[in-house]
């Protein structure tokens, strides 16, 4: 089946720091979605992206959907604590009568030395 | 308070048991889904539902099985046939041809 690669696997920064992560495929993918996840818990959405070329952010995040549109990067600017955890991508396919199927990265975790 | 909810938080089961995990959500989605993480792993989707009454496979859908009798309800079954079923398991909703939305997860122990 599909695959994403996601890089890096791990990040180990200072607070205040900028961060970057990103996701390729071989696949093309309708949609590109970036969540995070703390321990125990489930993934929360950060950023929802649905066209290629697409540029968006919510707050300090930032996440663009690759021309290609088999690729996507997310940006993490002036790190906090609170950013600590793992960060998914998933592609998103069209299934059979609409539903929605994702691929996932195998996530990066992020940790922060205050 | 709307949003997706799964029961236990925890789950225990014995050899050659079968046991069955909650889903609900209130937030009137047509979709559902159910995933399996492993510990340093993406997720990997077991099944999904798109209306009531109908389901279909993902891709690791062996050892398991589901119904949709009603639009709030998925739960997922992971029979005695799964025989690797340590897991953490989580739910996920979302519209027709929307962004899926997570529960909290449970997690599946063995015995």
């Amino acid at each position: 089946g599909q695959q994403l690669n996601q890089s890096p696997q791990s990040m180990f920064i200072q607070e205040g720091e900028d961060v970057s992560m990103n996701c390729t495929s071989s696949s093309i993918f309708n949609t590109w979605l970036w969540y995070k996840q703390d321990p125990g818990e489930g993934p929360v959405l950060l950023i929802a992206l649905y066209k290629a070329g697409e540029l968006t952010s919510n707050g300090r995040l930032t996440a663009q959907f690759g021309i290609t549109r088999k690729d996507s990067f997310l940006n993490i600017s002036a790190s906090i604590p609170s950013d600590v955890g793992i960060y998914f991508c998933a592609g998103q396919l069209r299934g059979n009568q609409g539903a929605q199927k994702l691929v996932f990265g195998q996530g990066t975790r992020l940790t922060i030395n205050p | 308070d709307g949003g997706i909810t799964q029961s236990p938080k925890y789950l225990f089961r014995k050899e050659g048991q079968n046991v069955t995990l909650s889903c609900e959500q209130n937030l009137n989605h047509d979709a559902m889904y159910w995933y399996r993480q492993d510990p340093g792993q993406g997720l990997r989707l077991i099944y999904y539902s798109q209306i009531v009454n109908d389901f279909q496979k993902g891709d690791i859908a062996e050892g398991y099985s589901v119904s949709r009798e009603k639009k709030e309800s998925f739960p997922l079954t992971v029979t005695s046939a799964q025989k690797n079923p340590t897991a953490f398991y989580l739910c996920a909703s979302g519209l027709a041809q929307e962004t899926q939305y997570f529960g909290p997860g449970t997690r599946l122990l063995v015995l």
